[in-house]
């Protein structure tokens, strides 16, 4: 059984870019959550969506970034016009119940040039 | 309310000796509280978790306490090797008996150096 998969693994923009985070939760998991951590902290509950349904989004910077998790297809995390606070390592988790998820990926690290 | 503290943010322990890594939260809802490690480059992975019904949980070398008037929590970690040497990170959570919430609430991180 294939754990959470993420990619790209690392992404580069420049400021002003787009960055797509792909997140494809574990086989049965329909529940999805994200975190970014930034160096030297511990990660920050961005969103958690279930297919078709963000549920709980108090985490989510309000502009630029929105999150989506379709009925088919991966999770996908999207940054619009990014600037440098921007980078960081962006996580996602999976769960097969509601409830917190404890399969973490391997992470997206974005740098923003 | 929200936040969980962890201390110390890095240690060093000598190999075969006990790996002590404290954290405290305030807000009395969190019913669920595991610890991840992570290695540099990669994702947290869950080590050990406890819920507040039980005051210690153990998992091989690894072993939770858990103080619930105290809002306490710890992880030992028995015979440290070299290998554990990672980050370690509490966290904590609620609602995970058929609430809505579920999202993890992480303290900043306690770097771990085992020396041979």
């Amino acid at each position: 059984n294939a754990g959470v998969m993420q990619n790209p693994r690392h992404l580069v923009r420049r400021r002003g870019q787009e960055a797509r985070l792909r997140c494809s939760p574990m086989k049965g998991h329909s529940h999805v959550y994200w975190y970014r951590q930034l160096p030297e902290e511990g990660l920050k509950f961005m969103v958690y969506l279930q297919k078709e349904n963000i549920i709980d989004e108090s985490g989510m910077p309000k502009e630029r970034f929105s999150a989506e998790f379709p009925k088919e297809g991966p999770s996908i995390l999207r940054i619009q016009q990014v600037v440098r606070g921007d980078s960081a390592a962006y996580f996602c988790a999976s769960s097969p119940i509601m409830g917190q998820g404890d399969y973490f990926g391997p992470g997206t690290r974005l740098t923003v040039l | 309310q929200q936040q969980v503290k962890q201390s110390p943010q890095s240690l060093i322990v000598q190999k075969g000796g006990i790996s002590i890594i404290n954290c405290a939260y305030e807000n009395t809802a969190f019913d669920y509280f595991p610890w991840y490690q992570q290695f540099p480059g990669k994702g947290p992975a869950l080590l050990i978790a406890i819920r507040p019904d039980v005051s210690e949980k153990k998992e091989g070398r690894f072993t939770i306490s858990f103080n619930k008037s105290a809002k306490q929590f710890s992880l030992h970690i028995m015979d440290s090797q070299p290998g554990d040497s990672a980050t370690y990170f509490c966290a904590a959570s609620w609602g995970n008996y058929g609430g809505s919430q579920g999202n993890l609430i992480f303290g900043k991180g306690t770097k771990l150096s085992v020396k041979p």
